[in-house]
């Protein structure tokens, strides 16, 4: 069990351009989390799975934003047509949440830095 | 909808004093409580988890208590060190496996 992880750590994009992020969320995790977090705030719901079901969205994740989990194991963030106010910190969170196996604690990645320029 | 405030923004302390964090809810219907470290540039360490049925949890030279009627959640940090250095954020979720909702976060600064 290597932990949560995220790719790539840091990606600089011109405003306008789309970019993709990749979370790969602990092995047997069904519950996949995605926050954003901008400097010197905390973490910011975006939206969560369960599997592959999308099953909430914050009003954050506007309509350039687009989030998958194909397959129930990764997920991926995509947003287009970045904006210089997209910058922020994209964390990912993973937790069990099965019949008889339960952990409460989300699980976090360490995070894809974006910059928008 | 639910906010939670995290008192002080940043502390100071020489190294070996005990502190205490505070965290505070607007929304008592919380189904737990976590405590969560961040360094600079870094992802989310979680510290504790306290159930809404709780009263506190004790995790080395840590302690976090929960008053959910009043709102309320303490860190309380024993004999601190400069490597306890770091931004402590806590966050409430509604229920079982739904979002957290985070504070600001403290910055505490540990002299050594």
């Amino acid at each position: 069990d290597t932990g949560v992880s995220q790719n790539p750590r840091h990606k600089i994009t011109k405003r306008g351009q789309n970019v993709t992020f990749r979370c790969d969320p602990i092995s047997e995790h069904n519950r996949l989390y995605w926050y954003r977090q901008t400097l010197g705030q905390g973490p910011e719901f975006l939206t969560y799975f369960q599997n592959e079901a999308q099953l909430e969205k914050s009003r954050l994740l506007s309509d350039r934003f687009s989030a998958e989990r194909p397959k129930g194991s990764f997920s991926t963030l995509e947003i287009q047509r970045t904006e210089q106010g997209d910058s922020a910190m994209y964390l990912c969170a993973s937790r069990i949440d099965r019949w008889g196996v339960s952990s409460y604690e989300q699980y976090f990645g360490p995070g894809t830095r974006l910059t928008v320029t | 909808k639910q906010e939670v405030t995290q008192i002080p923004a940043a502390l100071s302390v020489p190294e070996g004093e005990n502190l205490v964090l505070n965290c505070s809810f607007t929304d008592s219907a919380i189904y737990n409580l976590q405590w969560f470290r961040q360094d600079p540039g870094k992802g989310l360490t979680s510290l504790l988890l306290i159930q809404s049925s709780q009263r506190e949890q004790t995790s080395g030279r840590l302690n976090a208590s929960l008053d959910k009627s009043s709102g309320r959640s303490t860190l309380y940090i024993a004999a601190s060190q400069p490597g306890d250095s770091a931004t402590y954020l806590c966050a409430v979720s509604r229920t079982s496996g739904s979002r957290l909702t985070f504070g600001e976060g403290t910055q505490l600064t540990v002299n050594p």
